[in-house]
This record gives structure tokens, sequence and C-alpha cells, in this order.
């Protein structure tokens, strides 16, 4: 079945530091990519998506770039500010053309430092 | 527009009472979803519903647990016989109709259970 595999936090960085967290699935086809982020005691929020191969997602700083070939949709922020803190989730929905069954990874929990 | 909304956010329960808790899609959205999140883990997928219609409960464990979404009203996730293991965020999605798939899942702040 399908699955997400990111690395495990928590990932701690000073602020104006760069940020890589990494992010593999398996899965047939072309599925469509997220990266979610939670912030302390809300909901998960869409930060970005790519839905085909070398699309590359962005937002607030934030990028990924849909790898098909290494099945990677690694999340990148040249320079983390502390309100960046918050645990961010990799995630599909399969190439089914119907509904989407999200899978997701554990999460990775970021603490930026002043 | 307002955005997914959940309610209660925080639910405390006893073991063998009954957990209701309560989604209201985004407006114009006819998909809801239904995700649980144990400490430390990330989201798994329970189910899937349109109005009046569950399309996928391959997530949701086959007793204690039911879910609905009627024509009227909101989405309800519905925990019989709560036990300590229930304790858990479950978080609703919705996602407006689907044209050829793929629609984002736009998700509620989650209602936080602890069974005491």
């Amino acid at each position: 079945g399908d699955s997400v595999t990111q690395m495990e936090g928590p990932v701690t960085l000073s602020e104006e530091a760069f940020l890589t967290i990494n992010c593999t699935y398996t899965a047939t086809g072309y599925p469509s990519l997220f990266w979610y982020v939670q912030y302390p005691g809300e909901g998960l929020q869409l930060l970005l998506k790519a839905t085909k191969a070398d699309d590359k997602g962005s937002n607030k700083g934030f990028e990924a770039t849909y790898r098909k070939e290494t099945t990677s949709f690694h999340l990148e922020k040249g320079s983390v500010q502390v309100s960046d803190s918050a645990v961010y989730f990799c995630a599909l929905s399969p190439d089914s053309g119907g509904y989407q069954k999200v899978t997701f990874g554990i999460g990775t929990k970021l603490q930026v430092i002043p | 527009n307002a955005g997914v909304m959940q309610n209660p956010r925080h639910l405390v329960r006893r073991r063998g009472q009954e957990a209701r808790l309560r989604c209201s899609p985004m407006k114009g959205h006819s998909h809801v979803y239904w995700y649980r999140q144990l400490p430390e883990e990330g989201l798994k997928f329970m189910v899937y519903l349109q109005k009046e219609n569950i399309i996928d409960e391959s997530g949701m464990p086959k007793e204690r647990f039911s879910a609905e979404f009627p024509k009227e009203g909101p989405s309800i996730l519905r925990i019989q016989q709560v036990v300590r293991g229930d304790s858990a965020a479950y978080f609703c999605a919705s996602s407006p109709e689907l044209a050829g798939g793929r629609e984002t899942q736009y998700f509620g702040p989650g209602t936080r259970l602890l069974v005491l």
C-alpha cells in the first residue's frame, strides 16, 4: 500500500538557518504530494502541494520539488524564523482519479530558536 | 468563508461513556473525511463520507465507532463505550465536489479526546 516516510525529529535550528526535511514515498502511478503544517494546538494547514513530476510547490518561503525518479518531496526553506516552529507532515493522495485517501508521514517537529 | 468547524475542541470522557464529535465542512463542500492522530504519530484515515452516504470506512474500527453525514447538519463521529486507547486528536477535513479528483482537503482544528 501507499506509504510516506519522513525524517524523525525533533529538528532544532537557529533563526535564519537553512531547513531541509526529507520525505520519500511509496505509491503507484503519479500521486499528488503535499506538505501540511500543524502549529501547537491547531489543525493542519496546507503549506504547499505538487501534482505531477518536476512540479515545484512553494509558499511562505518554503519549497518542495516532486522527484519521481527518487520518489521524494523534500521540504526546504532558506532562512527559518521562530514563527516556523511547528510540526510538518508530508502526505500523498493516490493517483486513482477518485476521492483522496490521504496518507500521512509521522510528522517532523521543528523548533527554531532565536 | 468560514473554515472547517469542529466541536468540541476538547472532550473528556470516562471509560464506558459515549463520545460524540461534530464537524461542519466548509461552505460548498460535500465531502468529509475523519482522521485520528494518536500521540506522537501521524494522522490515520478513518472514514470518508458524502451527504447521507459512507463511501469508505476502511480505516475505522469495526466496533464502537460509527460516522454519519446527514442531509442537514454536521457530520458526526460517534465512539461508544470509550476506552483509554481512544484518547487522541480527531481531525475532520472537507473538500468540494470532485472534478476529476485531486481536490485539496481542508482541515478543522480537531477535537482532543481524553478518556480517563
